[in-house]
């Protein structure tokens, strides 16, 4: 049972926009910074977006986050067959004193 | 380029030890906070521990704790993994990450560049 709460699939047809959930508590997601990572099977995560949607040196615009309370949403519009993926929320949890993930989301564009 | 390169990963058995080393390249290792975190087969991520620029702040997860100890050599750009009396739930794929925080200070910021993992077996 993870800390944070994502759906455990998505879909969306190329060149559509898709949202993904990340539901927390003020522990983590209300008082500290959310990361989104991207990991494609196989391969190590990638951290598309952090802070308050800064994006790391050769992510695309198309990925985008927001954060409300105890949520936080990823974006990802003009979706390509090459963002199927999982994609995880990660933040501190200032109660537990640990690094808490979500259980991923597999994003499929079909 | 940033680069971060695990070893030291294999088979051994419940109660036995392993040490895992990241040799990093491509920026000062002594600016940044350092984590490991380990992925099982076909799960979810999971946080085992972070340690600051000078490891005078270091965090484990409760799972790891008393059992696994992260530390680090800056002069030889090496962050490390000492990992005792494993369990087969420690079974994952072990990844060294950087944190994205200039100064080291806090390893709470964000888990920035990842390795590519070396594979823990216990049985």
């Amino acid at each position: 049972q993870s800390v944070l709460t994502q759906p455990p699939s998505v879909s969306a047809a190329p060149g559509q926009k898709v949202t993904i959930s990340c539901s927390g508590s003020t522990s983590n997601i209300g008082n500290n910074y959310v990361s989104w990572y991207q990991q494609v099977p196989g391969k190590a995560p990638k951290l598309l977006v952090y802070d308050h949607n800064k994006r790391p040196s050769g992510i695309p615009d198309r990925f985008s986050a927001s954060k409300s309370g105890t949520s936080a949403t990823l974006g990802i519009t003009g979706l390509q067959t090459g963002d199927e993926a999982d994609y995880y929320c990660g933040t501190w949890d200032s109660n537990l004193l640990s690094w808490v993930f979500g259980g991923g989301t597999k994003l499929t564009v079909l | 380029e940033v680069r971060l390169v695990e070893s030291g990963g294999g088979l051994v058995q419940p109660g036995g030890s392993l040490r895992l080393s990241c040799a990093a390249s491509g920026f000062s290792l002594d600016d940044y906070a350092m984590h490991w975190v380990r992925q099982a087969p076909g799960q979810g991520l999971e946080w085992v521990a972070g340690i600051s620029w000078n490891s005078d702040n270091i965090g484990y997860a409760d799972s790891v704790k008393g059992r696994f100890t992260i530390s680090r050599n800056n002069g030889k750009n090496s962050l490390y993994l000492q990992m005792n009396s494993l369990r087969p739930e420690d079974t994952a794929l072990y990844y060294c990450a950087k944190d994205a925080l200039l100064g080291g200070a806090t390893f709470t910021y964000t888990i920035h560049v990842w390795g590519q993992g070396t594979t823990v077996t216990v049985s």
